[in-house]
């Protein structure tokens, strides 16, 4: 069965571009999380959907976004980009929210965005 | 605020010792525990999860949970240089995100 898969898997944007990252989750899982991993604060929950709808929400500001569509699929976007949103952006797919019970989450590839 | 604190490290260890992995969390309410290894350059990797308090093996690991101390640890035996990375601890609670701690990373010298 194939993994998660993200792409692209490098991004270079400049300051005040947006950018949309795309990820599809393991065939069969239908929810699918976001994070922001840097250095300095570690793996950081960005928002959780499952069909088609936002579950749960980090706290980061207005300008990340995301969506999920009826085949599961998952983008995120980042609009009005700052230096400091250069990090690696993971893409995890679980079966249900929230790991309900006993499900675990497995994570992709990642898309390392650098913002100059 | 929910938190999962892992000593950042490096810890190091010889090859063929124990490696104890160590995490605490605040969140009384957290009913399932992860461990995920990462290489550098790398995602996140599942090791093992454990959702009843006492030990939990798989293979060279065990995981040991202890929720009255909010207390979840991992032991690698006979460590192997590839065991070198950064161990990620999570925690959650069904419905809710994972929340992880910042990592401790593991150095096994040949």
């Amino acid at each position: 069965k194939a993994g998660v898969t993200q792409t692209p898997r490098y991004l270079i944007k400049t300051r005040g571009q947006q950018v949309t990252l795309s990820c599809s989750p393991i065939s069969g899982h239908r929810s699918v999380s976001w994070y922001q991993q840097t250095p300095g604060q570690g793996l950081q929950f960005l928002f959780e959907y499952f069909s088609e709808t936002q579950r749960n929400k980090g706290n980061f500001p207005g300008r990340f976004s995301g969506r999920q569509f009826s085949n599961s699929r998952s983008e995120m976007n980042v609009s009005t980009l700052e230096l400091g949103d250069s990090a690696l952006y993971l893409c995890a797919s679980s079966l249900v929210p929230g790991l309900a019970g006993t499900d675990t989450q497995y994570f992709g590839p990642g898309t390392r965005l650098t913002v100059l | 605020q929910k938190e999962v604190e892992q000593n950042s490290g490096p810890l190091s260890v010889p090859e063929g010792a124990i490696a104890s992995l160590n995490c605490t969390y605040s969140d009384r309410g957290s009913q399932s525990f992860f461990w995920y290894r990462q290489y550098s350059g790398k995602s996140p990797e599942l090791i093992m999860f454990i959702y009843s308090n006492g030990d939990k093996e798989d293979g060279r690991f065990t995981a040991q949970l202890n929720k009255a101390s909010q207390y979840v640890s991992l032991l690698i035996r006979d460590s192997q240089p590839s065991d070198s990375a950064t161990y990620l601890c999570a925690a959650n609670q069904a419905g809710t995100a994972l929340i992880f701690g910042k990592g401790t990373t593991l150095s096994v010298s040949s």
